[in-house]
This record gives structure tokens, C-alpha cells and sequence, in this order.
């Protein structure tokens, strides 16, 4: 069972690169979310979609955006990367949005240099 | 608005020791709380889950929460911890059925022989 896949598991980026974190489930969960990590703040939430082709702001939005096209792939682009991006990325699916288990990918380390 | 709280960023304890991280949650309406494990360089994954019903709800690796409406917490114990328990733990609420979750800061637990 591949559950949630995130791709890649690292990178390295200038300042002002762009690039797309990849993520995909194969349990048909209608909702996913992006999260990024950050020492001694938990996890803060970036994008979120309910379903294919609905999605909307979390928390943190701003530098990232998010589109969902199928009920499998949920991309989390960013624009012009900054030093302050520099986290770890999570995605994350549910079967349902409130009271169910959420599955998270194995997540993203980003530098940005 | 909800939020929540980890009292403690970091909880040193002894092999075969009880253990309780401490999770404080705000809410104005019905909640549904979550405890998750990371492990190095690992994502994240359900512990336990409070939904309704009896408030002392039973997780993996013998862990379990108390839910306690009255002074909003729902604190983690363990009565015997392992090596192999060494982890960040989360607390998290979801919000609205959209599938988001708000995590408190995290608790480090460290397990030492």
C-alpha cells in the first residue's frame, strides 16, 4: 500500500527558483492538505482542498499555490523561493474532514540557499 | 478561534518510567482531538483519536489520552516507556469538516536508558 507519496524527499534551492512538491494518494480521500514544519512550531497549515478542483488557503499561503485537477495529485508550487521556505514539507490526506485519521506523506526537506 | 497548546517542548524520562505530555486545547464548539507520532525523519502517525463517547480512549504501542471537557485537555500517558518511544509527539484538533488539523508546538520525548 502506497497510501500518500511525496516527491522529492529533498531539495536544495536558490533564491528565486521555482519548483512543485509533488504529492499523490491512491485511497481516493476526498481531502488533502499541505503543512510545512518548522522547530518549535508545530505543524502550520499552508493549502487544503475539499476535492478535485476546490482548494483554499491555510495559515501560511503566502509564496505557495496549490491547484488539485484529480481526487489523486495535490501539487504545492512554489513561486519565487525565499530563505524563510526553508522547512519541512507535509502532505496530507483524509477520507472524510472532520472525525477520520489523517494519512501524512513522508515529507520534504527544503533548503533554500 | 481554536488553538492548541503543548505544555512542554521537551520531556526527558527514564527507560520503564511513567510518562504524561500535556496537551490544552480551545474550542467553542465540539471537538475532535488527535495524538500523532513522528519518528526521526519519518512523517507522521495516528496514536489515538477522541471522537465521542468514553473519554479515556486507548492508542498503539500502549498508549492512551483522558478527554476532559471541563478543563479542555487531553493529556498522553504511558505507564512503562520504551527506547523505542523516543519521538515528537503532536496534539491536534480539527477544524470545520474540511479535513485541516491545528497542532500544538510539540513534545519531544526522550527515553533514556
Amino acid at each position: 500500500n502506497a497510501g500518500v507519496t511525496q516527491t522529492p524527499k529533498f531539495q536544495v534551492l536558490k533564491t528565486g527558483q521555482s519548483m512543485t512538491l509533488q504529492c499523490a494518494q491512491d485511497m481516493n480521500h476526498e481531502y488533502m492538505s499541505w503543512y510545512r514544519q518548522d522547530p518549535g512550531m508545530g505543524l502550520r497549515l499552508i493549502h487544503y482542498s475539499v476535492g478535485a478542483g476546490i482548494t483554499d488557503q491555510g495559515e501560511v499561503p503566502n509564496g505557495y499555490n496549490v491547484s488539485r485537477s484529480t481526487t489523486e495529485d495535490f501539487p504545492l508550487r512554489l513561486l519565487s523561493a525565499a530563505p524563510s521556505q526553508t522547512s519541512v514539507y507535509f502532505c496530507a490526506s483524509s477520507w472524510t474532514g472532520e472525525n477520520t485519521e489523517a494519512f501524512f506523506g513522508q515529507g520534504t526537506r527544503l533548503t533554500v540557499v | 478561534a481554536q488553538s492548541v497548546t503543548q505544555l512542554d517542548s521537551q520531556v526527558p524520562v527514564f527507560e520503564e518510567a511513567p510518562v504524561e505530555l500535556r496537551c490544552n486545547y480551545s474550542s467553542s464548539v465540539s471537538v475532535y482531538l488527535f495524538w500523532y507520532v513522528q519518528y526521526p525523519n519519518q512523517g507522521l502517525q495516528l496514536l489515538l483519536k477522541y471522537l465521542s463517547g468514553s473519554t479515556l480512549v486507548k492508542g498503539i504501542n500502549g498508549f492512551e489520552a483522558e478527554f476532559n471537557k471541563s478543563q479542555t485537555s487531553f493529556h498522553l500517558r504511558k505507564p512503562s516507556v520504551h527506547i523505542s518511544d523516543t519521538a515528537e509527539y503532536f496534539c491536534a484538533v480539527s477544524k470545520g469538516n474540511t479535513g485541516k488539523l491545528i497542532f500544538g508546538q510539540g513534545t519531544t520525548l526522550q527515553v533514556k536508558p
